[in-house]
């Protein structure tokens, strides 16, 4: 069946520093790779996405690179700010429905 | 601000009461969802429609009943809760259920107490 580990777990660096988030997925079919973001009473928010003809995608500090031949995608932060400090899910996608990594805690200290 | 919104943001009720969780989204979606996310958990897929049909249900015990009014309009009727229920929902929509690609965008939630 559909499985997506994540790590870590938890990370906690200082502002301005980079971190980085890795998954990995089983299911050879999943064709679009998302990330989201929840913030303490939020809902997960979309932070950015890459399909699988894709290798690496950007957006300002955010970047997700893929590698399809290992199966695995991370998400890349550049620069973290406070604000970044959240909780991080992965995803991929197969058919229909989502399949969630389960979560990494992101602490960025001022 | 979240393009998906759900009505009320926190919910108390005991065990015996009826209660409905109400989600809407006017993006044009066609399908919608409904997800229980335990603290500390990742989002946990409980339903979903697609063009207003019920497609999938993660096998959820009968005291939760979905509904989906019209395409912008998502319920979820709760009835006999048990403690262990206490978690946030969640409401998503995206384009369509098998539409290639395309992000699904959750509201912020109900949080939910059972007493």
């Amino acid at each position: 069946g559909e499985n997506v580990e994540q790590h870590p777990s938890t990370l906690s660096v200082q502002e301005g520093d980079s971190a980085v988030i890795k998954c990995t997925y089983s299911d050879s079919a999943s064709n679009y790779f998302p990330w989201y973001k929840q913030e303490l009473g939020k809902g997960p928010q979309l932070i950015i996405d890459i399909r699988s003809n894709v290798g690496e995608k950007k957006d300002q500090r955010i970047a997700v690179t893929l590698n399809k031949t290992a199966k695995h995608f991370s998400l890349h932060i550049t620069e973290t700010q406070p604000e970044d400090s959240a909780v991080y899910f992965c995803a991929q996608k197969g058919y229909s429905t989502l399949t969630f990594g389960k979560g990494t805690m992101l602490l960025v200290s001022p | 601000d979240t393009e998906v919104t759900q009505t009320p943001k926190h919910l108390v009720m005991g065990m015996t009461n009826k209660k409905s969780l109400k989600c809407e989204q006017h993006m044009g979606h066609r399908a919608m969802y409904w997800y229980k996310q335990k603290a500390k958990k990742p989002p946990e897929l409980m339903f979903v429609y697609s063009y207003e049909k019920l497609s999938i249900n993660e096998s959820v015990p009968s005291r939760f009943s979905p509904e989906c009014p019209n395409s912008s309009l998502l319920n979820l009727h709760l009835h006999a809760l048990q403690p262990e229920d206490s978690a946030l929902y969640l409401c998503a929509s995206s384009q369509g259920l098998t539409a290639l690609n395309q992000p699904q965008h959750f509201g912020d939630g109900t949080r939910l107490s059972i007493l």
